[in-house]
Formats: C-alpha cells, structure tokens, sequence
C-alpha cells in the first residue's frame, strides 16, 4: 500500500469555527508532513513529525495546531482561521525524515475559510 | 533558499523532448522532481542523492550536478500525459545534515496532439 489518505476532501468554515484536517499512512514512514499550497505556487512546508514527534514547526500561526496520535495518522486542528488561510492542505509522508527520502503526497484537503 | 526552476513554462508537441533545470545557491544533500496536475496531488517522480544515488521511473531521467548545485530533468518522446507542472525540490546538506525539502515555484509543461 502507497497511497497517503486525507479527508475531507473538501472543506468550507467560518473564522470562528474549529475543524480538524486528517491524514493516514500505512508504508511505515517514519516521517510526516503537513504543505500548505496556494492556487499557482510550490507547496510550502508547515510541519514535520519525525518517529511522531514534531520536529519542524516552520513559524506557522497558533491558529494551525497539528497532532501525531500514532505513526499512522497526523491531524491538524483548525481554529479561527483567516480568508487569506484558504488554500490546498496538502500531507505527506517519507520513510525517514530529511531529504534524502522521496516523499508521497495525499491528495489534499482544499480549504476554504470564510 | 528556494532553488530557481526554468523555464517557467514550456509548450510541446507530442514526441518532443524538454529539459528543465533546477539550482541552488546552498549545497545539496538531494534532489527531488515532482509532477503535479491540475487539481491532484504532487507526484514523485525521481530523487537523485549526494553521491550518485537516483532512484525514481524508469522512464524519467534526470542529472545531478553536485557542485555545481545543478539538476536536470529530462522528459524524452513526450506524451500527453507528461502535461502538469513539475516541480524540483531542493534538499539542503547542512554540514553532515539533511534539511527539509524546499520547492521551486514549477515549471507548467503542455503537450499538445
């Protein structure tokens, strides 16, 4: 099995709403990923969790609050968030962290805050 | 430091070949190539590792040219299905450490018929 899920698909909420954003993997990676992506631009990091703990916070607002429950599963918690917060939530997994492993991608979670 | 990717868009005909090219101002543990269509998820394509390691599909192939910071990717007898944009994804090398991915702002490749 190499595929990374990711629910909901789709996602609309209000900035005084709380969501959550799921993401599982079952190849035994030891590392995940969360990717913010605008429309048109690279997909930027926003959190790296190495053998479940978070090791890479890349100066990502309080309002974004991922969690590592196993080493399946990565979430992020949404909580008044902002328009401009709108985007491609993207996770990933690699078998190691850094770069020297290549990295697989879920679908995406397209967000939208209003 | 973000790797610079060109061209930034390149339009084909079918069975043409492209290169595009990715560097990076900062030393290099690895390389990653991902495509990417419209509205899906990225792909990987190839990774290409600090001292000649590559692993990626067989019918890609690419280039690493550590000191000079360099890569290439090679897309031979296009097909339509190799329209998407693809992205480059530098690994930095920090003294004895990987850092995390850092990925060009893509290159948009169309294949026409």
């Amino acid at each position: 099995d190499t595929e990374v899920t990711q629910t909901p698909k789709h996602l609309v909420m209000g900035m005084t709403n709380k969501k959550s954003l799921k993401c599982e993997q079952h190849m035994g990676h030891r590392a995940m990923y969360w990717y913010k992506q605008k429309a048109k631009k690279p997909p930027e990091l926003m959190f790296v969790y190495s053998y479940e703990k978070l090791s890479i916070n890349e100066s990502v607002p309080s309002r974004f609050s991922p969690e590592c429950p196993n080493s399946s599963l990565l979430n992020l918690h949404l909580h008044a968030l902002q328009p401009e917060d709108s985007a491609l939530y993207l996770c990933a997994s690699s078998q190691d962290p850094g770069a020297g492993s290549e990295q697989f991608f879920g679908p995406g979670t397209r967000l939208t805050v209003l | 430091q973000q790797p610079v990717q060109s061209p930034q868009a390149v339009i084909l005909r079918e069975g043409e070949d492209a290169v595009i090219n990715c560097s990076s101002s900062k030393a290099l543990y690895s390389v990653h190539w991902y495509r990417q269509k419209h509205g899906e998820a990225p792909v990987f394509l190839m990774i290409l590792l600090k001292g000649g390691e590559q692993k990626g599909h067989e019918k890609i192939s690419a280039s690493f040219n550590e000191k000079k910071q360099q890569s290439s990717l090679y897309l031979t007898a296009s097909q339509l299905s190799y329209s998407g944009t693809y992205f480059c994804g530098s690994g930095p090398y920090y003294g004895g450490s990987q850092g995390n991915l850092i990925f060009g702002k893509g290159t948009k490749l169309s294949v026409k018929p």
